[in-house]
C-alpha cells in the first residue's frame, strides 16, 4: 500500500502570500493518478487538481499542481481568505486502492 | 444541478448493522463509478469502498472487507452501502463521491452521513 506524507502539518500565512504544500508518496505514483482536494469545516471536501496538474471545474487559476514519481506539489499563488481550509492529497494505486494523505491546515498568520 | 444525497446514517450498538444509500441528481448515474469515502471525528478521509459503473467490478479498503457491501441500483440512480458487524472505530461521517474514471479522482462529493456506533 502507498503512504502518502503531506508537509507540514500546519501552515500559518497572511491572506497574498503564497503557500506551497508538499505530498510525498512511499512508492512512485502515477502523475494521472495523483489529486488534491480542499476541506473547509462542515463541508464535504471539494476536488482542486486531479492528474496531479489539472485544475478541477471552477478552480480558480492561483491555485497549481505540480510533481512526478514520489513528489507532488499543490502552490497557491496568492492567498485569499476564503483559501484557509485543509488540504489533501489522495493517490489510486495497482491494487485498486485509494489512499488520502493525512492533510495539511492551512491557517491564517 | 449534479448532486449526490446520503442518507441512513444513526446511531447503533458494536456488532449492529446499518444500510446507507446516496441518491444522485443531475447526471447520468448508469456511466459513473462510485466510492465510500468515510472521515472520523476530527481526523482525516479514508477511502471505503469502490463499484463500477455496471456494479460488476467493486474493491474495499481492508479495514472493511468483510463486514461491508457497496451496491448500486442505476434504474433507481442509487448507491448503497451495507455496514455490518459495526465497530466503535467505524464512527465517522459518511461520505459518496463521484469517480471521475480516467485520470482518477472524485469530482462530487455529497454532504455525508454521520454513523456513531456506540453502546
Amino acid at each position: 500500500e502507498i503512504v502518502l506524507t503531506q508537509s507540514p502539518g500546519t501552515l500559518s500565512l497572511s491572506p497574498g502570500e503564497r503557500a506551497t504544500l508538499s505530498c510525498r508518496a512511499s512508492q512512485s505514483v502515477s502523475s494521472s493518478y495523483l489529486a488534491w482536494y480542499q476541506q473547509k469545516p462542515g463541508q464535504a471536501p471539494r476536488l482542486l487538481i486531479y492528474g496531479a496538474s489539472s485544475r478541477a471545474t471552477g478552480i480558480p487559476d492561483r491555485f497549481s499542481g505540480s510533481g512526478s514519481g514520489t513528489d507532488f506539489t499543490l502552490t497557491i499563488s496568492r492567498l485569499e481568505p476564503e483559501d484557509f481550509a485543509v488540504y489533501y492529497c489522495q493517490q489510486y494505486g495497482s491494487s485498486h486502492m485509494y489512499t488520502f494523505g493525512q492533510g495539511t491546515k492551512l491557517e491564517i498568520k | 444541478e449534479v448532486q449526490l444525497v446520503e442518507s441512513g446514517g444513526g446511531l447503533v450498538q458494536p456488532g449492529g448493522s446499518l444500510r446507507l444509500s446516496c441518491a444522485a441528481s443531475g447526471f447520468t448515474f448508469s456511466s459513473y463509478e462510485m466510492n465510500w469515502v468515510r472521515q472520523a471525528p476530527g481526523k482525516g478521509l479514508e477511502w471505503v469502498s469502490y463499484i463500477s459503473s455496471s456494479g460488476s467490478t467493486i474493491y474495499y479498503a481492508d479495514s472493511v472487507k468483510g463486514r461491508f457491501t457497496i451496491s448500486r441500483d442505476n434504474a433507481k440512480n442509487s448507491l448503497y452501502l451495507q455496514m455490518n458487524s459495526l465497530r466503535a472505530e467505524d464512527t465517522a461521517v459518511y461520505y459518496c463521491a463521484r469517480d471521475l474514471g480516467e485520470p482518477r479522482a472524485f469530482d462530487i462529493w455529497g454532504q455525508g452521513t454521520m454513523v456513531t456506533v456506540s453502546s
